[in-house]
C-alpha cells in the first residue's frame, strides 16, 4: 500500500515549456487536490477531484489544468510554465468531501521554471 | 481577516518544556478542525483532529473555542523530535483551508 505518489519528485524547466505532474492513490478515495506551497504563503489548493471525470477550480487555478480520467490518478498539467509557477506542489487524497475527512499527502514535486 | 491565522514563529524552547500554539479561524460556519505537522521539506501529515470538548494524544492537547473562534494546541515535554511546522486546518468553502503554520524548534 503505497498511498498517494507524485511523479516527478524534481523538474526544472524553461519558461514557456510544458509539463503534466502525476499523482497516483492506491486507497480507492474519491476526493484529490492539487496544491502549491510557497514560502510565506501555506498551501494554497489549485483544482481538486470530488470523483472520476470531475475536477473543481481551488483558490489559484489560473495556469494550471487538470483531469480525472481514473480514480486512482490525478493529472496537473501546466501549459505554458512562467517564473512564478516555481513551486512545491503537494497531491492529498481523502476518502470523501465530508468536512472530518484526513486529507493524506504525497511527498512532493520540487519545480523550478527558469 | 484571513481565514486562518497563525503565528508564524520560530517558537525556540528548551527539550521537556511546554509550548502552546493558537490559531484563529474567520468562518463561523466552519466544522471540523485539525492539527498537521510538517517536516522540513516533506509533506504534511495529520496529527490529530479537535473536538469541540478538547481532546488529548499523548503530549498533546487539543482545545477549540467555537465562541471566539479559536483552536489551540499544547506540547507538553518537548522533544527534539517535535522540531517541524504545526499547521492548523479549518474547513471552509472549499475542502479544507490551510493556515501558513507556525515553526518549532526544541533545542538541546
Amino acid at each position: 500500500n503505497a498511498g498517494v505518489t507524485q511523479t516527478p519528485k524534481f523538474r526544472v524547466l524553461k519558461t514557456g515549456q510544458s509539463m503534466t505532474l502525476l499523482c497516483a492513490q492506491d486507497m480507492n478515495h474519491e476526493y484529490m487536490y492539487w496544491y502549491r506551497q510557497d514560502p510565506g504563503m501555506g498551501l494554497r489548493l489549485i483544482h481538486y477531484s470530488v470523483g472520476e471525470g470531475t475536477t473543481a477550480k481551488g483558490e489559484v487555478p489560473d495556469g494550471y489544468n487538470v483531469s480525472r480520467l481514473k480514480k486512482q490518478n490525478f493529472l496537473l498539467g501546466l501549459e505554458s510554465a512562467a517564473p512564478s509557477q516555481t513551486s512545491v506542489y503537494f497531491c492529498a487524497s481523502s476518502p470523501s468531501g465530508s468536512s472530518g475527512d484526513t486529507q493524506y499527502f504525497g511527498p512532493g514535486t520540487r519545480l523550478t521554471v527558469l | 481577516r484571513k481565514e486562518v491565522e497563525q503565528d508564524p514563529g520560530p517558537f525556540n524552547v528548551p527539550e521537556g518544556a511546554t509550548v502552546a500554539f493558537n490559531c484563529t479561524y474567520s468562518n463561523s460556519a466552519s466544522q471540523s478542525f485539525f492539527w498537521y505537522r510538517q517536516d522540513c521539506r516533506k509533506e504534511p501529515k495529520l496529527l490529530m483532529s479537535v473536538y469541540s470538548s478538547g481532546n488529548e494524544d499523548g503530549r498533546f492537547t487539543a482545545q477549540l473555542n467555537r465562541a471566539s473562534q479559536y483552536i489551540s494546541l499544547l506540547i507538553r515535554d518537548s522533544k527534539l523530535s517535535d522540531s517541524a511546522t504545526y499547521l492548523c486546518v479549518v474547513s471552509g468553502n472549499t475542502p479544507l483551508v490551510f493556515g501558513k503554520g507556525t515553526r518549532l524548534s526544541v533545542i538541546a
